[in-house]
């Protein structure tokens, strides 16, 4: 069964980058024809899709993120992986990585990790 | 971008009523591909609509949606407590895939 496990710092300064690893287990990351996506949750509100990465390396960011986001593919360590550049206090949030489908949404998600943009 | 909206913000009904749950959308979607979640706290969502109508596998039959284009609606039949919980739309057949601001159905 696959699984999804975030991981990394709980506390970023602002204006620092922000990075965050996905652990994927049970599964390739290799395989299939899927997306690696990043989704984001401020404290009670709602869902934000921050942007994807396929299987081919291939990506795509939320506009909203204005290109401070950076997604990539760590094969070898069957990882991927986020990078937000200039973070302020408005990208603290709970930060979800998740499988989606080509044509289809996300089915299989981590269990979130917590940053919080702070000094 | 495809902006959607979800009403109302809040349903406040007791066990055993029913839930209905619209989302709008401010474009068409293609191909229905619209997905429905319930998100309960501290917990990542859980998917339980796909392309529209389709209930992922598990999700009880209680649990049905339906529309196109513009205009969506997840309807619960009979609301077990464990039902209680926020819900978000999304939709995936535009980039970014976005989603609704959410529905909090909660007990009476």
């Amino acid at each position: 069964q696959l699984q999804l496990q975030e991981s990394g710092p709980g506390l970023v300064k602002p204006s620092q980058t922000l990075s965050l690893t996905c652990t994927v287990s049970g599964g390739s990351i290799r395989s299939g024809s899927f997306y690696w996506s990043w989704i984001r949750q401020p404290a009670g509100k709602g869902l934000e899709w921050i942007g994807r990465i396929y299987t081919s390396g291939s990506t795509d960011y939320n506009p909203s993120l204005r290109s401070r986001g950076t997604i990539s593919l760590d094969t070898s360590k069957n990882q991927f992986s986020l990078n937000l550049r200039s973070v302020t206090a408005a990208d603290t949030a709970v930060y979800y990585c998740v499988r989606e489908g080509v044509a289809a949404p996300a089915l299989i998600w981590g269990q979130g990790t917590m940053v919080t943009v702070s000094s | 971008e495809i902006v959607l909206t979800q009403s109302p913000g809040t349903l406040s009904l007791s066990p055993g009523e029913r839930a209905t749950l619209s989302c709008g959308a401010s474009l068409s979607v293609g191909s229905s591909y619209l997905a429905w979640y319930q998100q309960k706290p501290g917990l990542a969502p859980r998917l339980l609509i796909y392309d529209g109508s389709k209930r992922a596998v598990g999700i009880p039959d209680r649990f049905s949606a339906s529309g196109s284009g513009t205009d969506f609606t997840l309807t619960i039949t009979r609301l077990e407590p464990e039902d209680f919980a926020v819900y978000y739309c999304q939709q995936y057949s535009n980039s970014p895939r976005t989603f609704g601001q959410g529905t909090k159905v909660e007990i009476k």
